[in-house]
């Protein structure tokens, strides 16, 4: 129990497109989900935090215009790059906690993540 | 807020026994989470402490203090896979939200 997806694995963009990404959760039922980033060499930094059928929390310096969030279902967040560009690259991990067989309380399980480039 | 310190690298023999140390100052605290995380790719779930003590689980221990704000992470027969980055993770009072991630330790075994 306790999978997460996430798609893309990787995304390559144009400068100011956008980019969305999509975070599931396979076997249990997701009442929050957390979006974080993380450059090299550093550690995760949470962007924000989402609760199903909510509008999402942002982190301190996070532009919510920029980065749009839905959590719509209790299996599925989205986060989208708006007008993206190259210090936008980087790589965004999903997670997720919530209630299901094996799933442990408190603990977030985390998608594989998705590698952002942008040209 | 939060601060996490961990040291940034090791370095440990295979077959040997290694322990990543943590340490917390939090202005609430609920508990404590061990991630391993290899390079490229997202942090995996190993252990999450709310009381004092040790809990085991197979190769991987995890060491809890709340009075002295720390942790530890015990890996016992090493293996040439456990190279990674440990990650050291608290939740604040009231459970999982807003979990801060310490930088995380980045482990090398060598034969």
């Amino acid at each position: 129990g306790a999978v997460v997806s996430q798609h893309p694995s990787w995304v390559i963009c144009k400068s100011g497109t956008s980019v969305k990404i999509e975070c599931r959760s396979l076997d249990f039922q997701a009442t929050t989900m957390f979006w974080y980033r993380q450059f090299p060499k550093q550690s995760l930094m949470l962007m924000a935090t989402s609760n199903e059928g909510s509008k999402a929390t942002y982190e301190q310096g996070v532009e919510k215009d920029k980065f749009l969030i839905n959590h719509a279902s209790l299996t599925l967040s989205t986060l989208t790059v708006t007008s993206a560009h190259p210090e936008d690259s980087s790589f965004y991990i999903c997670s997720a906690s919530g209630t299901g067989w094996g799933i442990g309380t408190d603990t977030q399980y985390f998608g594989p993540g998705t590698r952002l480039t942008v040209l | 807020g939060q601060n996490i310190d961990q040291p940034t690298e090791m370095t440990a023999t295979e077959g040997a026994i290694v322990q990543i140390n943590c340490t917390y100052q939090t202005s609430g605290f609920n508990g404590l989470f061990w991630y391993q995380q290899h390079a490229g790719e997202a942090p995996t779930f190993l252990s999450y402490n709310v009381l004092d003590g040790l809990e085991e689980k197979g190769r991987f221990s995890s060491f809890l203090s709340r009075s002295k704000g720390y942790s530890y992470l015990l890996l016992k027969e090493l293996q040439m896979k456990d190279s990674a980055s440990y990650l050291c993770a608290v939740t604040p009072l009231g459970g999982y939200q807003k979990v801060t991630f310490g930088i995380g330790t980045k482990l090398q075994v060598i034969p």
